[in-house]
């Protein structure tokens, strides 16, 4: 899926800060950062739609999300703790009031040491 | 609360079989839309069928579901296995205002 891409790949981390970084090509409003840890379904951390941050679900103070435009997304992480690891994915909708499928970027895994 | 239930957390079937994974949900919502989701190995989840509609049978790619409003459920099935179709399949539910319920996820193993 070119459609959603995002940066880094992969990432190995001791208690550096970082960031990830998603970009849409879809024109789509809504765009969110999930988390998938192993054997999970994905988890919501953030949505925001026009840039707006709508949703902002119990996730730890490290992560600190920043949406530039509408189609760019940010997850800033400081001080990653070694239940960070995981893969973290960047989703967009079309609108934020609908009942319209994800799509899903490709993923950024997150090892941390 | 809102919620989606996949009772089966491993599935191996052989190829050429039937199967099904079941999923049902509770919810409070009246406008709902479901999904199932497959996850291959290292990559990201897609969707593989939506509805929206009670008792409509959406197709694709070999698999099927229908929209039960009566049980809540929404089963996948699919009539022959294929060894291609081992993966993760995740249920999940959107309530509207894009506020997604996934269920816990159900692996699918194909053997020859």
């Amino acid at each position: 899926n070119t459609k959603i891409t995002q940066s880094p790949r992969y990432l190995i981390l001791g208690r550096a800060n970082k960031s990830l970084e998603c970009e849409q090509h879809l024109g789509h409003n809504a765009m969110y950062w999930y988390k998938q840890s192993a054997e999970k379904p994905p988890e919501l951390m953030f949505l925001y739609n026009l840039k707006q941050l709508i949703r902002n679900e119990t996730v730890p103070s490290r992560f600190i999300p920043e949406c530039p435009d509408s189609s760019k997304l940010l997850l800033h992480i400081s001080a990653v703790d070694p239940e960070d690891s995981a893969v973290y994915f960047c989703a967009s909708s079309p609108r934020q009031i609908s009942n319209e499928r994800l799509f899903f970027g490709h993923g950024t895994k997150l090892s941390v040491l | 609360g809102d919620s989606v239930t996949q009772t089966e957390g491993l599935v191996t079937v052989t190829e050429g079989l039937p199967v099904k994974l079941n999923c049902t949900y509770q919810t409070t919502y009246l406008t709902i839309a479901f999904f199932w989701y497959v996850q291959y190995l290292n990559e990201a989840p897609q969707v593989l069928l939506r509805s929206s509609t009670d008792n409509k049978r959406t197709e694709h790619q070999g698999f099927h579901a229908t929209l039960h409003k009566s049980s809540s459920s929404f089963h996948l099935q699919k009539s022959s296995a294929q060894l291609s179709d081992s993966a993760l399949y995740y249920c999940a539910l959107n309530t509207g205002y894009q506020n997604f319920y996934f269920g816990k996820g159900t692996s699918l193993t194909v053997i020859p």
